[in-house]
């Protein structure tokens, strides 16, 4: 199963980028890499996914390497309300169809 | 308002009794999931659901028993087997293995 390791934790200042980084060296060929992110003591919600190219929404851009063994996800200008748990998830086919297995994630804190 | 809900949102019991977690969701959605998180952890899979009647279990399905009788409908049951049952409980659904993650607002069990 594709794996993959992000950072425990990052800060961010108010009104700057937040660049959160995942490592997922043995994605396969037909895996996208999702992200989500919890707030506390609720239910993650969905932020962006891709497969090979990079996408942005309104709410963040995700940024894949060329050999897809590691993505960016961007908060391009962060604000407190963006202090969450941050997940990137590689979807993993298993029976009856696809698993999603969430990691521990990062957790960023947006300062002031 | 189409969602997925969860009820109750703090849940009590006594060591040695079954309860059952409740899942719902209107978005017609056919793949339905199960996660539990412990403090401080990242998500960890229960069972999940592709199709009604069908079920697959997840990473630490034991303990647990599900059912899916009804496409909208999805209860988990802790058992007295589950040695360690108190932890915050989340329910998914998803369209189909293409599409992201929705997540109910969660469960928080406290056996006592």
């Amino acid at each position: 199963d594709a794996k993959t390791t992000q950072p425990p934790s990052m800060d961010c200042a108010e009104g700057r980028a937040a660049n959160l980084p995942c490592n997922h060296s043995t994605i396969s060929g037909n895996e996208y890499v999702y992200w989500y992110r919890q707030i506390h003591s609720q239910g993650p919600q969905y932020i962006i996914h891709g497969l090979k190219n990079n996408e942005t929404n309104e709410m963040a851009s995700l940024i894949i390497t060329e050999d897809r063994k590691s993505s960016t996800l961007i908060l391009p200008h962060a604000t407190l309300r963006d202090t969450a748990v941050y997940y990137c998830i590689v979807r993993v086919a298993g029976t009856g169809g696809f698993k999603t297995i969430f990691g521990a994630g990062t957790r960023l804190f947006v300062k002031a | 308002d189409g969602g997925i809900t969860q009820s109750p949102k703090y849940l009590f019991r006594k060591e040695g009794q079954n309860v059952t977690l409740s899942c719902e969701q209107n978005l017609n959605h056919d793949a339905m999931y199960w996660y539990r998180q412990d403090p401080g952890q990242g998500l960890r899979l229960i069972y999940y659901s592709q199709i009604v009647n069908d079920f697959q279990k997840g990473d630490i399905a034991e303990g647990y028993s599900v059912s899916r009788e009804k496409k909208e409908s999805f209860p988990l049951t802790v058992t007295s087997a589950q040695k360690n049952p108190t932890a915050f409980y989340l329910c998914a659904s998803r369209l189909n293995s293409d599409n992201e993650q929705f997540f109910g607002p969660g469960t928080r069990l406290t056996v006592l």
